[in-house]
């Protein structure tokens, strides 16, 4: 299957600061990545769709100018989030879509905000 | 809304057995159909895909499909203590760009 990269796998941070995670398709190219945050023992929430070249598209509740995503190139989106506290640490995944319908997963990155 | 249906589980099931795992969905339209599996503390893994009514084979895995009662499910032969995980079903709509829904996951546990 297609290989999908996340940096970093893990990140603590003070309350109030800003962490960026990187999210790289290594074997192909994609149009669209996804954001998804997972807590302990939930499912997956999907956050945005990110599509190349153009603004991410929010689910609904999820502050785009808290959670800022760029997608500037056909194997790179990231994601910011900004002014992090305690309550936005959790298990943030990526994954990139290859063909029409397929997703490959991101290993996701452990955010603990202090 | 659409809706992917899962029991969370968890299902248990002794090593060697064969696990069955099911999903349904709410979407008439819904034309594509994934398996993840989650291992606790890690992303979810691609297992299976399948797009057209009735089984499809992929070594110890099998997946089903009948769209005509909208489930789609998983079986998982000769299960092993590895096995033991949460699989995760999705189901996508061009309609809906392709954007899969996910259901909540049924947790696996497979024992020696």
């Amino acid at each position: 299957g297609a290989v999908v990269s996340q940096h970093p796998s893990r990140v603590i941070c003070k309350s109030g600061t800003s962490v960026k995670i990187e999210c790289r398709s290594l074997d192909f190219q994609a149009t669209t990545m996804f954001w998804y945050r997972q807590f302990p023992k939930q499912s997956l929430m999907l956050m945005a769709t990110s599509n190349e070249g153009s603004k991410a598209t929010y689910e609904q509740g999820v502050e785009k100018d808290k959670f800022l995503i760029n997608h500037a190139s056909l194997t790179l989106s990231t994601l910011t989030v900004t002014s992090a506290h305690p309550e936005d640490s959790s298990f943030y995944i990526c994954s990139a879509r290859q063909g029409p319908d397929t997703q490959y997963f991101g290993p996701g990155t452990r955010l603990t905000v202090l | 809304q659409k809706e992917v249906e899962q029991n969370s589980g968890p299902l248990s099931v002794p090593e060697g057995a064969i696990a069955s795992l099911n999903c349904t969905y709410s979407d008439r339209g819904s034309q594509s159909f994934f398996w993840y599996r989650q291992y606790s503390g890690k992303s979810p893994e691609l297992i299976m895909f399948i797009y057209s009514n009735g089984d499809k084979e992929d070594g110890r895995f099998t997946a089903q499909l009948n769209k005509a009662s909208q489930y789609v499910s998983l079986l998982i032969r000769d299960s092993q203590p590895s096995d033991s995980a949460t699989y995760l079903c999705a189901v996508a709509t061009s309609g809906g760009s392709y954007i899969p829904t996910f259901g909540r996951g049924t947790s696996l546990i497979v024992h020696p």
